[in-house]
């Protein structure tokens, strides 16, 4: 079975710009979790959808905003790109709602570069 | 609140034995263990839950004592494919609370 997939693995763009990044859980996991990590640091939340709802959102400004679709793939948008966003995107997805006992599965990632 | 993870880095020689620990000032309903390659994505190693169980992955164990609110990883024999960031993540609260991930300990083991 595939594991989760992000697209695109690379992306550069400006200051100011606005971006979409691209998941796809595995096969039979309806929840999805995105996170944000910088170099050194470990994953931070960003977002958690489950059922197309979201059900968590991390300490992001509302420049992040995040959607999933009824096939549970699921897309991260960032409007007006800062330097400070360039980071590597990682999505989770996991079978249930989340929780205590559900491992994340996570995906290669889309490593982001503002200039 | 970010667990706690120490050390920050450990170098082994293959064969020996490591241990990494992950504490947190709040209560924990549970703690997962990942490793992250360089340029991978984080795998799952285990999850620990209320309860003090000690679980086992080949020769990597962990164990989980919510009255310290602190988890160890264990790893005996260490091999070379063990190098890599291992990451504590919490959850302060049970139900749908997100992860919350530590800075992450480096191992590098070396022949």
């Amino acid at each position: 079975d595939a594991g989760v997939t992000q697209s695109p693995t690379h992306l550069i763009k400006t200051r100011g710009q606005q971006v979409t990044l691209r998941c796809s859980p595995i096969s039979g996991h309806k929840s999805v979790s995105w996170y944000q990590q910088v170099l050194g640091q470990g994953p931070q939340f960003i977002f958690q959808y489950y059922e197309k709802e979201e059900r968590g959102r991390g300490n992001f400004p509302d420049r992040f905003s995040a959607r999933q679709f009824p096939n549970y793939s699921s897309e991260l948008n960032v409007n007006a790109l800062l330097l400070g966003d360039s980071a590597l995107y990682l999505c989770a997805s996991s079978f249930g709602s989340g929780g205590s006992n559900q491992p994340q599965h996570f995906g290669d990632g889309t490593r982001l570069s503002i200039l | 609140q970010q667990p706690v993870q120490s050390p920050q880095a450990v170098i082994l020689r293959e064969g020996e034995d490591a241990v990494i620990n992950c504490s947190s000032s709040k209560a924990l309903y549970s703690v997962h263990w990942y490793r992250q390659k360089h340029g991978e994505a984080p795998v799952f190693l285990m999850i620990l839950l209320k309860g003090g169980e000690q679980k086992g992955h080949d020769k990597i164990s962990a164990s989980f004592n919510e009255k310290k609110q602190q988890s160890s990883l264990y790893l005996t024999a260490s091999q070379l494919s063990y190098s890599g960031t291992y990451f504590c993540g919490t959850l302060p609260g049970g139900g749908n609370t997100p992860l919350v991930f530590g800075k992450g300990t480096r191992l590098s083991v070396i022949a």
